[in-house]
C-alpha cells in the first residue's frame, strides 16, 4: 500500500513564526502536492512538484514556498505564519501517468495564534 | 475525528439502499473528472475517474455518470454500507492546467443503520 506520511497531525504556531510542514511518500511517485482544506471550500492546491527540485504554483501560493530536494520528500514552508493560514494541510503524491489518482496523507491541522 | 466541513450538503440514506451524489462542474473543457472519499480524520481517497470522452464508468459498487450537456457528474453507490459514510468530493481537471485538480466543496453521506 502507498503510504504518505506528514510530520505532525496537529501544530500550533504564533503569528510571524516560520513553519515547516514535511511530507514523505514511499512509492517512488514523481508528483507531489500540497493542498489546504477549509470548511466549505474543498481542497485548494498550493504548490506541486513533478520532479526533484521542480515546483509549480497552484491556485493559492501566496505566503507559501516549497522544497523538494529528494524524490520522496516535499516540504511546505510558511515564511511568516499569519492567522489566515490556520487550516488543514494535506500532502499527496501520484505517478506521472495517472497523476489525478492522488494518494493523500492524513493531514496537519495548523493553528496560528 | 477531524471535521471536514460544518455546512456541507448532506445525503442521508438507509443501509442497503443506493446512494446518488451529484456534482456540477464548471469548465466545459475539463478532461478528467474524479471522485474522492474522505472519512473523518483521514485524507481523501481516490474512488474512480472518468474521461470526458466517456459518459459512464463502473467500478466495484460504484458508477460514475457524466453528462457534458449540462455539466453534471454523479456518483452512484450500490447497496450503501456504514463504511461508506464520509464526505465525497468531485474534482475536475482543466485541459490547459496539467496536474491541477479543481475540487468541489463536498457532500456528506450519512448511512443510517
Amino acid at each position: 500500500d502507498v503510504k504518505v506520511t506528514q510530520s505532525s497531525r496537529y501544530l500550533v504556531k504564533r503569528t510571524g513564526e516560520k513553519v515547516f510542514l514535511e511530507c514523505v511518500q514511499d512509492m517512488d511517485h514523481e508528483n507531489m502536492f500540497w493542498y489546504r482544506q477549509d470548511p466549505g471550500l474543498g481542497l485548494r492546491l498550493i504548490y506541486f512538484s513533478y520532479d526533484v527540485k521542480m515546483k509549480e504554483k497552484g491556485d493559492i501560493p501566496e505566503g507559501y514556498s516549497v522544497s523538494r530536494e529528494k524524490k520522496e520528500r516535499f516540504s511546505l514552508i510558511l515564511e511568516s505564519a499569519s492567522t489566515n493560514q490556520t487550516s488543514m494541510y494535506l500532502c499527496a503524491s501520484s505517478w506521472q501517468g495517472e497523476w489525478y489518482e492522488q494518494y493523500f496523507g492524513p493531514g496537519t491541522r495548523l493553528t496560528v495564534t | 475525528g477531524e471535521s471536514v466541513g460544518l455546512h456541507l450538503p448532506t445525503l442521508s440514506v438507509q443501509e442497503g439502499d443506493n446512494s446518488i451524489i451529484n456534482c456540477a462542474y464548471s469548465n466545459s473543457a475539463s478532461d478528467y473528472f474524479i471522485w474522492y472519499k474522505q472519512e473523518s480524520g483521514k485524507g481523501p481517497q481516490f474512488i474512480i475517474d472518468i474521461r470526458s470522452n466517456m459518459d459512464k464508468r463502473q467500478g466495484q459498487r460504484v458508477t460514475v455518470l457524466l453528462n457534458k450537456t449540462v455539466k453534471h457528474l454523479s456518483l452512484q453507490i450500490a447497496a450503501t454500507q456504514p463504511g461508506d459514510s464520509a464526505v465525497y468530493f468531485c474534482a475536475e481537471n482543466w485541459m490547459d492546467s496539467s496536474y491541477k485538480l479543481i475540487f468541489g466543496s463536498g457532500t456528506r453521506l450519512l448511512v443510517r443503520p
